[in-house]
C-alpha cells in the first residue's frame, strides 16, 4: 500500500539559511499534519491542513510556514534557521471525511521523516 | 485538556519475557487512544488504537492494550518479547475534531538475549 512520502530524507543547512520540506500524503487522504521531533523527545505538533486549508496550529515558530497544494502535497518552509531547529520532521496524513468520531478515531499515517541538521 | 503520561522512559526485558509499557491519560471527553512504535531513524508506525467498543484491543506484532476507564490507563503488553521489539514506543491521545495527536514522552524498550 502507498505510504506517506517525505523528501528529502536528510538536509544539512547553515544558520540563517532557509529549508523546504515536502510531503506527499497517502492518496485520498484529506488531512496532513507536520510534527517536529527533537533528539530523545516526543513528536510535537506544528500545523495541520484539511482539504488544503489550515485546520490547526501548534507550536510552530513564526519563522516557519506551511501550505497544502491542489494536489494535496504539503510543504513546510523554514527560514532564518537556528541550531535549535535541528530535528526530525515528520509529516502524517489521515482521512477525516466520513469518520463517525469527527476525525478523532482516524489514525495518522507517518512518513519516515526528514532529518534536518543546522550547523 | 487531554494528555498522556508514559511511566518509565526506559524498560528492559529479557527475550521471551512479558512486555508491559504503561500509559495513563487525562481527557475531558471519551478518549481515542493510540500506540505507535518508532524504530531508529524511521517514522512512527501504528500498533493499535482504541476508539469505542471492546476495551481489549489487539494490534500488530502480537501487541495488545486494554482500555481501563476506572484507572484512566491504556497499557501496552506483549506476552513474549522478541529482539525485534526493541524500539521507542509512544502512547497518544486524539484531540478534538481534526484528529491531531498528542504524544506521551515515549518509552524505549530494550530486549536482552
Amino acid at each position: 500500500a502507498a505510504g506517506v512520502i517525505q523528501s528529502p530524507r536528510h538536509l544539512i543547512k547553515e544558520k540563517r539559511e532557509t529549508a523546504t520540506l515536502k510531503c506527499y500524503p497517502i492518496p485520498r487522504h484529506d488531512t496532513v499534519y507536520w510534527y517536529q521531533q527533537g533528539p530523545g523527545q516526543d513528536p510535537q505538533f506544528l500545523i495541520s491542513f484539511y482539504e488544503k486549508m489550515q485546520s490547526d496550529k501548534g507550536s510552530i515558530p513564526d519563522r516557519f510556514s506551511a501550505q497544502q497544494f491542489s494536489d494535496y502535497h504539503s510543504e513546510l518552509n523554514m527560514s532564518s534557521l537556528e541550531l535549535g531547529d535541528s530535528a526530525l520532521y515528520f509529516c502524517a496524513s489521515s482521512s477525516q471525511f466520513g469518520t463517525g468520531g469527527g476525525g478523532r478515531d482516524s489514525p495518522l499515517h507517518f512518513g519516515n521523516g526528514t532529518r534536518l541538521t543546522v550547523t | 485538556a487531554q494528555s498522556v503520561t508514559q511511566l518509565g522512559s526506559h524498560v528492559s526485558v529479557s527475550e521471551g519475557a512479558l512486555v508491559l509499557l504503561r500509559c495513563n491519560y487525562s481527557s475531558s471527553v471519551p478518549p481515542y487512544l493510540f500506540w505507535y512504535v518508532q524504530y531508529p531513524n524511521q517514522g512512527l508506525q501504528l500498533l493499535l488504537k482504541y476508539t469505542t467498543g471492546a476495551t481489549l484491543v489487539k494490534g500488530i506484532n502480537g501487541f495488545e492494550a486494554e482500555f481501563k476507564k476506572s484507572e484512566t490507563s491504556f497499557h501496552l503488553t506483549k506476552p513474549s518479547a522478541h529482539m525485534s521489539d526493541a524500539a521507542e514506543y509512544f502512547c497518544a491521545v486524539s484531540l478534538g475534531k481534526g484528529g491531531k495527536l498528542i504524544f506521551g514522552q515515549g518509552t524505549e524498550l530494550s530486549v536482552k538475549p
